[in-house]
């Protein structure tokens, strides 16, 4: 069974507009989660990671993402992105040190 | 500092041929990961490495398959009597290895195209 499941696989947004990009994790997976980016014809790259305190985690570019337990949920977002946002974003965490990676999101960023 | 490196950077082969991906994980780096990325999917887990040891190897796929990393720094994927199946980008991480239990960042090379013909 996936242990990190990301609701959707394309989300367009024209530029400046708020974004959310939706993740769940399963309960096997540990309470460290993460967001890496992958811009175009680049390697993935952290945005932003939550190990444990405050449940609302700020990353690079702006980006922020929620841990929620209730809902077994660590939702991205951005309240107003750019065009050089445009790439795939992907949900990871670990069970103990072996990490599982939700199937990505592709946003587009549309001017 | 050197990031992560990889090599190749692509290999075609034909299938039933032997090949090698190479890792060169940034110096001092003692986790090293290894991933398979299939088209339109995310990155899935083949092995964990701390030091010399495959600590994690639950993912790797079969018995074709095979990761070694004999000084605790370089890593080599190898993959016998390749498939077309196995035709993907191979990723390699390297984290620092200080938090436990998967809390460190993972420091992605570009990743090895493998095309199997």
């Amino acid at each position: 069974a996936q242990s990190v499941t990301q609701l959707d696989s394309q989300v367009p947004v024209f530029e400046e507009a708020p974004v959310e990009l939706r993740c769940n994790y399963s309960s096997s997976v540990s309470v460290y989660l993460f967001w890496y980016v992958q811009y175009p014809n680049q390697g993935l790259q952290l945005l932003l990671k939550y190990l444990s305190g405050s449940t609302l985690v700020k990353g690079i570019n702006g980006f922020e993402a929620e841990f929620n337990k209730s809902q077994t949920s660590f939702h991205l977002r951005k309240p107003s992105v750019h065009i050089s946002d445009t790439a795939e974003y992907f949900c990871a965490g670990p069970h103990f040190n072996k990490f599982y990676f939700g199937s990505g999101t592709k946003l587009n960023v549309k001017p | 500092g050197a990031g992560v490196s990889q090599t190749p950077s692509n290999k075609v082969t034909e299938k039933g041929k032997y090949v090698e991906l190479r890792c060169d994980p940034i110096s001092g780096h003692t986790a090293l990961y290894w991933y398979r990325q299939s088209l339109g999917q995310g990155p899935e887990f083949l092995i964990y490495f701390q030091g010399t040891g495959a600590a994690d190897d639950s993912g790797l796929p079969n018995d074709r398959f095979f990761a070694v990393r004999p000084e605790g720094s370089v890593s080599t994927l190898k993959i016998q009597r390749t498939e077309r199946g196995d035709s993907a980008v191979y990723l390699c991480a390297s984290s620092p290895g200080l938090a436990g239990g998967g809390g460190d960042e993972q420091f992605f090379g570009p990743g090895t195209r493998l095309t199997v013909l």
